[in-house]
């Protein structure tokens, strides 16, 4: 079974500009989530998405960070403008209902 | 509020010793406990879980983990560590009614050859 995608794998950008992350679930998992991982940090958890509704985006910092999925199967993250403490991780992961999350390989995203 | 704590930011075996990565967590209701391990460049992979049932659980790689209710642990084990076994592993808790899973911060473990 195919895993959950993620491109682009890296990415480095300037302060200020705009930078989109796209993940494809695992098929058939119809919960989807976005964690940001620091580097020496655990994952934390951004955004949650069962189907196309958002679940729980608490922890969203919805003045720059927004994300959607509007078909109900691939998702993607967007961050404007940047800032240099948003360099991280971003790992996209997929689940049926409340079961185990599958993680992608995530995107090392570097704001210099 | 739930969370996990790993109190060991680095643990160092020699191949073929018994490994153990801690985990100590806290939730306001039954917990669903789980393992993920990490590689350099690679997302996370997950190892094993705790639902209900035996307290010993059983997952991939050789690894298992012991739930222990009274004191709010679940340690991961391994009873002889491999030099491919390094990488870097979390404990993730989430509360049974709930979605959110919260992560530890991890522990970096080195198997010496």
């Amino acid at each position: 079974e195919a895993g959950v995608a993620q491109s682009p794998r890296y990415k480095i950008i300037e302060k200020r500009q705009s930078v989109a992350f796209w993940c494809n679930p695992i098929s058939g998992h119809a919960t989807l989530y976005w964690y940001q991982q620091i580097l020496g940090q655990g994952p934390k958890l951004l955004i949650q998405f069962q189907n196309n509704g958002v679940v729980d985006d608490s922890q969203l910092p919805k003045d720059r960070f927004s994300a959607e999925r509007l078909k109900g199967v691939d998702s993607t993250l967007k961050i404007q403008p940047a800032k240099l403490e948003d360099s991280a991780v971003y790992l996209c992961a997929s689940s049926l209902e409340k079961g185990e999350q599958y993680f992608g390989p995530g995107t090392r995203l570097t704001v210099t | 509020a739930q969370s996990v704590a790993q109190p060991e930011d680095q643990v160092n075996v020699a191949e073929g010793n018994p490994l153990t990565v801690k985990c100590t967590y806290s939730v306001s209701g039954n917990p669903y406990l789980f393992w993920y391990v990490q590689y350099p460049n690679r997302g996370l992979q997950f190892l094993l879980k705790y639902i209900t049932g035996d307290n010993l659980v059983k997952g991939s790689y050789g690894f298992e983990a012991e739930f222990n209710k009274s004191q709010t642990s679940f340690h991961l084990k391994k009873p002889s560590a491999l030099v491919s076994d390094s990488a870097l592993y979390f404990c993730a808790v989430r509360d049974w009614g709930d979605y959110k899973l919260s992560f530890g911060a991890g522990t970096t473990v080195t198997v010496r050859a």
